[in-house]
């Protein structure tokens, strides 16, 4: 089973409408981290969690918020979604900063927003 | 600002040996990561440095300057698998990953 997995896959959805992605892991982790990937870009952050009552903004936090819910659960919601979301959208998880700090990423959620 | 610059796109032939070079302009520095990633994939580790010099990992090498702000990615006898992008990740004073746009590696038999 993976560790780190996101749910829905693939995502087509209209202007307009309010998206939830959620991400879920197995790895004990506290830090979770929701990136967008746009092709020609890199990695960008949205938000990140260093615990359940930790939540910061990331480099493009605009138009997207989270939820995490518990330690294994981190979800990002889109309001109200625009063409321009349209991305691959990841979730990664690491253990503590000051160490290797790896993260791991989960499959990635594909969304198109019409 | 915060930069990381690789080359977008490489060619490489099966067997050969390519570098990929990475440089970066950070606030602070606590390491740099070098990430696979299959199209359509999640990225995945492949080494980290954090001191200078060399660290060898079979195939893979990773190469990091502090001073200069540079690192290089080394494959050696390069397989058709490898065709991937690679993603340079610089974690900054505030232990966050800053990233690279990647870059494409195209092995050709």
């Amino acid at each position: 089973d993976a560790d780190v997995t996101q749910t829905p896959r693939n995502r087509i959805t209209k202007t307009g409408k309010r998206i939830m992605l959620e991400c879920s892991q197995t790895k004990g982790h506290d830090r979770m981290y929701w990136y967008r990937q746009d092709p020609g870009l890199g990695l960008r952050l949205i938000y990140y969690s260093f615990d359940v009552k930790d939540i910061n903004k990331g480099e493009i936090s605009d138009g997207y918020s989270v939820s995490r819910q518990a330690q294994a659960k981190f979800s990002l919601s889109l309001e109200s979604a625009i063409p321009n979301q349209t991305a691959l959208y990841f979730c990664a998880t690491s253990d503590r900063a000051g160490d290797y700090n790896e993260q791991f990423f989960g499959p990635g959620t594909r969304l198109t927003v019409l | 600002g915060q930069n990381i610059d690789q080359p977008t796109e490489m060619t490489a032939t099966e067997g050969a040996i390519v570098q990929i070079n990475c440089t970066y302009q950070t606030s602070g520095f606590n390491g740099l990561f070098w990430y696979q990633q299959h199209a359509g994939e999640a990225p995945t580790f492949l080494s980290y440095n954090v001191l200078d010099g060399l660290e060898e990992k079979g195939r893979f090498s990773s190469f990091l300057s502090r001073s200069k702000g540079y690192s290089y990615l080394l494959l050696k006898e390069l397989q058709m698998k490898d065709s991937a992008s690679y993603l340079c990740a610089v974690l900054d004073s505030n232990y966050q990953l800053i990233w690279g746009a990647g870059t494409k590696l195209i092995i050709k038999p």
